[in-house]
């Protein structure tokens, strides 16, 4: 059974940093793209990076680049996302989900269950 | 620019059905899009992918309850037989050349 499993969230205060990770089960790791996915309380689902299965492009939504960075371990069946100058607004729950191929277009084919993160003083 | 548009909510009886609507923006009517069911306290879960040629590829286990059709720039997604479970909300999704796009959902509740 394909399995994500996300960690590292938590509270943090304003202008910290985070770094969540994913790991997958269940299926071979290095041959799919990863993607993190956010949704803010009572908001929709943001999409925030992409990552290629060969650890080629990654890929941000223009609104946060250049203060999260995506990265994936194959060796350790997991991507991360390391979260900097973190504000209030990025508060909110973020799950990665896997694609069905190594490439960075299709839909998303599996989700994890999430991970929270609060950004609060 | 590349917008998915949804009505921000939809409902039925327990037993009928509901269909919801997903439009592509101007321009972008031929893309390939998916959608995505998500309940509350839960992960999202993938329902199906209209791919770009016009066919419809769904998630494993995905009863048949829930089907898709399309008419020019608008994606549909059909629940039958409603049951309790399928109160939840539901994403549409699209792509291009480095980014990704979420609808901004549709609410069903079932009465």
């Amino acid at each position: 059974e394909v399995q994500l499993l996300e960690s590292g969230g938590g509270v943090v205060q304003p202008g910290g940093s985070l770094r969540l990770s994913c790991t997958g089960s269940g299926f071979i790791f290095s041959r799919y793209a990863m993607t993190w996915v956010r949704q803010a309380p009572g908001k929709g689902l943001e999409w925030v990076s992409i990552i290629t299965g060969s650890s080629g492009p990654t890929y941000y939504a223009d609104s946060l680049k250049g203060r999260f960075t995506m990265s994936r371990d194959n060796s350790k069946n997991t991507v991360y996302l390391q979260l900097n100058s973190l504000r209030s607004d990025d508060t909110a729950v973020y799950y990665c989900a896997k694609a069905p191929d190594s490439g960075a277009h299709d839909a998303f084919h599996v989700w994890g269950q999430g991970t929270m993160v609060t950004v609060s003083s | 620019q590349l917008v998915l548009t949804q009505s921000p909510s939809a409902s039925a009886s327990l037993g009928a059905s509901v269909k919801l609507t997903c439009t592509l923006s101007s321009g972008h009517s031929n893309y390939a899009i998916a959608w995505h069911q998500h309940q509350p306290e839960k992960g999202p879960r993938f329902l199906m992918k209209f791919n770009s040629d016009g066919s419809l590829t769904k998630g494993d286990g995905i009863p048949d309850r829930f089907s898709g059709s399309s008419s020019g720039a608008e994606r549909y997604l059909t629940i039958s037989s409603l049951q309790s479970e399928d109160e939840a909300d539901y994403y549409c999704q699209t792509w291009a050349t480095g980014f990704h796009v979420f609808g901004s959902g549709t609410k069903v509740t079932v009465l």
